[in-house]
């Protein structure tokens, strides 16, 4: 597709269970990002990974959050032992290097 | 001080009215600037990159101010359709790590 791509677009979890949520990039785009947005909140930056480089991981709340990507290619966020406060819309957003981020439809999670 | 500094409004606005938002930034090595805009429960969409000359979209004015690291936007003869959250949003000084301000809240009335 044109855009980035997220799925799922929403998922209801019961605390403590495992949430995986996944990010296609638009295609050429080398560098992808994961943010959090809780309900009336603003962005919170989680990962960032350009190209074969190192991630920039510093946004990472807790080691319950793992994100990989393969490449220039499609991204996951995983959630191990997901809490209430997890509960938010979680964005991806890909880029050319120093260009216009343009941002997915987010996977909204709620735990319960 | 957090990175990136906005006002959180709400800004209440009659139709036809001119607003401005201004956004502060700490880093004063920061590249490159831009204001998105977000509607309720919707991605984060790209409205203007801001340009150390300022720059003009229609309606939409963006200026940069360096050396009192700040950004403004100022909106002229405003809709009911701009209402919405404006978000301010920094690079680093490698132009790849964005920072988001916390975002400015609009409501134009009728």
């Amino acid at each position: 597709g044109a855009g980035v791509s997220q799925s799922p677009s929403n998922k209801v979890t019961e605390k403590g269970k495992d949430v995986e949520l996944r990010c296609d990039p638009i295609s050429g785009h080398t560098a992808l990002y994961w943010y959090r947005q809780r309900l009336g909140q603003g962005l919170e930056f989680l990962i960032y990974f350009q190209g074969n480089s190192a991630p920039d991981k510093s946004g990472l709340p807790s080691d319950r959050f793992s994100a990989e990507r393969t490449g220039e290619s499609v991204s996951t966020l995983t959630i191990q032992r997901t809490q209430q406060e997890d509960s938010a819309v979680y964005l991806c957003a890909s880029s050319f290097i120093r260009n216009t981020i343009y941002f997915g439809e987010g996977s909204w999670l709620t735990v319960v | 001080r957090k990175e990136v500094e906005q006002d959180p409004g709400p800004f209440n606005v009659p139709e036809g009215a001119t607003v401005a938002f201004n956004c502060t930034y700490s880093n004063s090595a920061s590249q490159s600037f831009f204001w998105y805009r977000q509607d309720c429960r919707k991605e984060p969409k790209l409205l203007m990159s801001v340009y150390s000359s300022g720059n003009e979209d229609g309606r939409f004015t963006a200026q940069l101010n360096r050396a009192s690291q700040y950004i403004s936007l100022l909106i002229r003869d405003s809709k009911l359709s701009d209402s919405a959250t404006y978000l301010c949003v920094v690079t680093n000084n490698a132009g790849n790590m964005l920072t988001f301000g916390g975002g400015t809240r609009l409501m134009v009335k009728p």
